[in-house]
């Protein structure tokens, strides 16, 4: 049973448009990250945060922006949204010492028309 | 950068055979390793991890083996069923990073 939601599972939306999606875990993990994945294929890392406040990119650059004012919410956001940024966003979360699985949410698919 | 990967991109067994999947890995600091299952439209669920003190660990149907000295990491599934039809990844991490870093995935197919 996962605890960490994401939010919508799929989304639509025309260039240009603004978007926000939404993750939240109820596990209390301070560590949160966001990937992006193309159908069949790896996962790249592209913001992680180590807790409130706390927010770094990833290896893969990309032109979203991510915020953590709350340890159990991490929303990414696209300002501008493009064809090229049409993925699926996958974010996870892991225990808050040592190294450990993460845990992830279903993930959402995004379709920039 | 430190990297991991695959060996073979598919695979194919028939229902009850026994599968394997490798991974290679190129950061000799990793200590840590995690297998991921990842089904059609959904997010990629923990599988099994093994710490690098460890050779071999055993799950329900899964065994994990590391072999530090070549840098390889190996799932074995036993009697596949089609229900293990799905895209597998290896992760790793360690030393003063406690991010993992995944490898390209494996997708396994069960032909009934």
């Amino acid at each position: 049973e996962a605890d960490i939601y994401q939010t919508p599972r799929y989304l639509v939306i025309g260039t240009g448009k603004k978007i926000t999606l939404e993750c939240s875990q109820t596990m209390g993990h301070d560590k949160m990250y966001w990937y992006q994945q193309d159908p069949g294929m790896e996962l790249h890392l592209i913001h992680y945060s180590y807790g409130v406040n706390s927010t770094e990119k990833g290896d893969l650059s990309s032109e979203s922006t991510v915020s953590r004012i709350r340890t159990e919410h991490f929303p990414l956001t696209l300002e501008s949204a493009r064809p090229s940024h049409t993925s699926q966003y996958l974010c996870a979360s892991s225990e808050n010492t040592g190294l450990y699985g993460y845990t992830f949410g279903s993930g959402t698919r995004l379709t920039v028309v | 950068g430190e990297s991991v990967g695959l060996h073979l991109p598919t695979l194919s067994v028939q229902e009850g055979d026994n599968s394997i999947i490798n991974c290679a890995y190129s950061n000799s600091a990793s200590d840590y390793f995690i297998w991921y299952k990842q089904e059609s439209g959904k997010g990629p669920q923990f599988i099994i991890d093994i710490r690098s003190n460890m050779d071999k660990r055993q799950g329900q149907r899964v065994t994990v083996l590391l072999n530090k000295t070549v840098k390889h990491l190996s799932l074995q599934i036993a009697a596949t069923q089609p229900g293990d039809s799905a895209v597998y990844f290896c992760a790793e991490g360690g030393g003063s990073n406690y991010k993992l870093t995944f490898g390209k995935g494996t997708l396994l197919t069960v032909n009934p």
